[in-house]
């Protein structure tokens, strides 16, 4: 089936350090996968997407490669401001099931910036 | 272009209670999907609506209960609410064929005492 394992949190850092969450799925077809953000008391935002292998999303100095051989997709950020202290969760769709972009997501993970 | 929007965005129910959340879609998105996140958890996808018709239903009981309207809006019945029923359940609407990214709304925050 469709699952997707990420690190867990709390992820506590302060402004200016390196951002990596890592991400791992298992799929049966060809997923497009993504990585979305919640914000406190609010819903999901996109961030980035990667459709298929070796693809690289980018969004606000965030970025992700959707790695087949290691079924990974790790989010990573060179310099992390306060503002981007929020929920991450790493999601992917099977392109090739009967639901229309059905997404199976990871437990979340919340990130803490410090100034 | 007006997004995704969900109504209540608050609401407090007693074990055994029936509830609708409403959701209404953004323009020109035919497909409207619902998931339930409980604190702390990701995202569960709950069903689908497409053009009307159910279309996929995730593990869920048949007491969580849906509708798709002409205009693409959506509802989420819950009867018999349980206290594990409470969550933010999210509707994400998308623009179907050849597109199947979704795009969500705020939430509805239902506690279920």
């Amino acid at each position: 089936g469709n699952s997707v394992t990420q690190m867990e949190g709390p992820v506590t850092l302060s402004e200016e350090a390196f951002l990596t969450i890592n991400c791992t799925y298992t799929a049966t077809g060809y997923p497009s996968l993504f990585w979305y953000v919640q914000y406190p008391g609010e819903g999901l935002q996109l961030l980035l997407k990667a459709t298929k292998a070796d693809d690289k999303g980018s969004n606000k100095g965030f970025e992700a490669t959707y790695r087949k051989e290691t079924t990974s997709f790790h989010l990573e950020k060179g310099s992390v401001q306060v503002s981007d202290s929020a929920v991450y969760f790493c999601a992917l769709s099977d392109r090739r099931g009967s639901t229309l972009g059905r997404l199976y997501f990871g437990r979340g993970t919340q990130l803490t910036v410090w100034p | 272009e007006t997004g995704v929007t969900q109504s209540p965005t608050h609401l407090i129910k007693t074990r055994g209670q029936q509830v609708t959340l409403r959701c209404s879609s953004q323009s020109g998105h035919n497909t409207v999907s619902w998931y339930q996140q409980a604190l702390g958890q990701g995202p569960q996808f709950i069903f689908q609506y497409y053009r009307e018709e159910e279309n996929g239903r995730g593990n869920f009981p048949p007491r969580f209960s849906g509708l798709q309207f002409p205009n693409y809006s959506s509802e989420l019945n819950v009867n018999a609410l349980e206290l594990d029923d409470s969550a933010l359940y999210l509707c994400a609407s998308s623009p179907g064929q050849g597109s199947y990214e979704q795009y969500f709304g705020p939430g509805t925050r239902l506690t279920v005492t």
